[in-house]
């Protein structure tokens, strides 16, 4: 069966630009995250979906992050505005559940010149 | 909120045990994880652990979880160059189903 796949794999955009990741969960997964990760460092929570709750915006550094999720299927993480800070792989990740195992997809490597 | 902290090296000689170690604040962490990064590659979920457990075992692999002192260890047997990684600790807490990581430990395995 398909893992969690996102796109694109790569993208380099210029400062002050919007940009868009997608990612496409697991088959019957409820539940949809999206992580950070810096380079050389873990990964830092942004958003959390689970079904037709509302998501928990917790993790979102700033009000230029901004995600969707339809129903139970692809998101989308969208960042305005962006900045070098932003440079970072963006990684998803679904699972059947709030309590089941989370499964990765390869992740979205931004980089902001 | 919740911080987890693991050592950032590790390196052994391939047949040895490894030992990796984690630490974490939140004593209601519910689920444990253990995952592993290689280059260029996403997370590969390896093994997790309930918070009700103590030990673990999965082939190679053994989860130890110390609650009283909010520690988590993963041994990895007769350790491999292929086992050659960053592997990351995560937690669960009892708010939602988000993963709080650690800042990854790299394995280095020499021949």
């Amino acid at each position: 069966g398909a893992g969690v796949s996102q796109s694109p794999s790569n993208k380099v955009t210029e400062k002050g630009k919007d940009v868009e990741l997608r990612c496409d969960p697991i088959s019957g997964h409820t539940a949809l995250y999206w992580y950070r990760q810096r380079l050389g460092q873990g990964l830092e929570f942004l958003i959390y979906f689970q079904g037709n709750s509302a998501p928990d915006k917790s993790g979102l550094p700033s009000d230029r992050f901004s995600a969707e999720r339809t129903g139970e299927s692809v998101s989308t993480l969208t960042i305005q505005r962006t900045q070098q800070e932003d440079s970072a792989v963006y990684l998803c990740a679904s699972s059947l559940g709030s309590s089941g195992e989370q499964y990765f997809g390869p992740g979205t490597r931004l980089t902001v010149t | 909120g919740e911080d987890v902290e693991q050592s950032l090296f590790l390196s052994v000689r391939e047949g040895d045990s490894s030992v990796i170690n984690c630490t974490y604040t939140d004593s209601s962490s519910t689920y444990l994880y253990w995952y592993k990064q290689e280059p260029g590659a996403g997370l590969q979920l390896l093994t997790y652990i309930f918070s009700n457990m103590d030990m673990k075992q999965d082939q190679r692999l053994t989860v130890l979880l110390n609650k009283k002192d909010k520690h988590l260890s993963l041994r990895i047997a007769d350790t491999q160059t292929g086992d050659s990684a960053i592997y990351f600790c995560a937690v669960k807490g009892n708010q939602g189903g988000k993963l709080i990581f650690g800042q990854g430990t790299e394995l280095s395995v020499k021949p």
